[in-house]
């Protein structure tokens, strides 16, 4: 099925140190929106992207929404033991209400992180 | 306000048989959207219902199907199970208001299904 590329697969930082992790599509998408899910759990919503340029922050969290609607970056700084898990992407493309949308995931971004 | 709530939690199934996963949106929302998560494939979008409406379906064989319910619960059924449907199964609720085509949405904890 449809994908979108998210990079890096896996990351081994040292607690404090900032991470960066992005997804590409060759596709336009409305909404990006960035989970992170901990084993055995489902997703939780980290940050909500609506708008092309748009740059937004949740605590240590910061996420853009690329100018050509087709990327968008997570950054977490400082990071903290409890960031370990694995961080996803996903796109959405709704054309209108009546249509709904359906995410489209990245392969999501395994975190660990050294105390 | 409660999440989104999925059961059973596990369950484990014989080849052959049929599963119905419920979901419980959080209130007030009602869309409901279901997802396939597998090592290998990553999250697949099975397929989303709206007012007890299936808008949206994803590329899953007609073994897998679901419906809503007029409280916005929804269901998923898989019949003659395979061993390749060992997943983790999601629902996600999403607020859907007039004239906003986007929203958040939002996952409850899955229902871990195992077909031996």
């Amino acid at each position: 099925g449809q994908q979108l590329n998210q990079s890096p697969q896996s990351m081994f930082i040292q607690e404090g140190e900032d991470v960066s992790m992005n997804c590409t599509s060759s596709s336009i998408f409305n909404t990006w929106l960035w989970y992170k899910q901990d084993p055995g759990e489902g997703p939780v919503l980290l940050i909500a992207l609506y708008k092309a340029g748009e740059l937004t922050s949740n605590g240590r969290l910061t996420a853009q929404f690329g100018i050509t609607r087709k990327d968008s970056f997570l950054n977490i700084s400082a990071s903290i033991p409890s960031d370990v898990g694995i961080y996803f992407c996903a796109g959405q493309l709704n054309l209108n209400d009546n249509q709904g949308g359906k995410l489209i995931f990245g392969q999501g971004t395994e975190l660990s992180v050294k105390p | 306000k409660a999440g989104v709530t999925q059961t059973p939690r596990y369950l484990i199934k014989t080849r052959g048989q049929q599963v119905t996963l419920s979901c419980s949106p959080i209130s007030g929302h009602r869309s409901v959207s279901w997802y396939q998560q597998t090592p290998g494939q990553g999250l697949q979008f099975l397929f989303e219902y709206f007012s007890e409406t299936q808008r949206n379906k994803g590329n899953f064989p007609g073994r897998f199907s679901g419906r809503q319910f007029s409280n916005s619960r929804s269901e998923m059924n898989v019949s003659t199970l395979e061993l390749g449907d060992s997943a983790l199964y999601l629902c996600a609720s999403s607020l859907v208001k007039g004239g906003q085509a986007n929203t958040e949405a939002f996952f409850g904890q899955g229902t871990r299904l195992t077909v031996v």
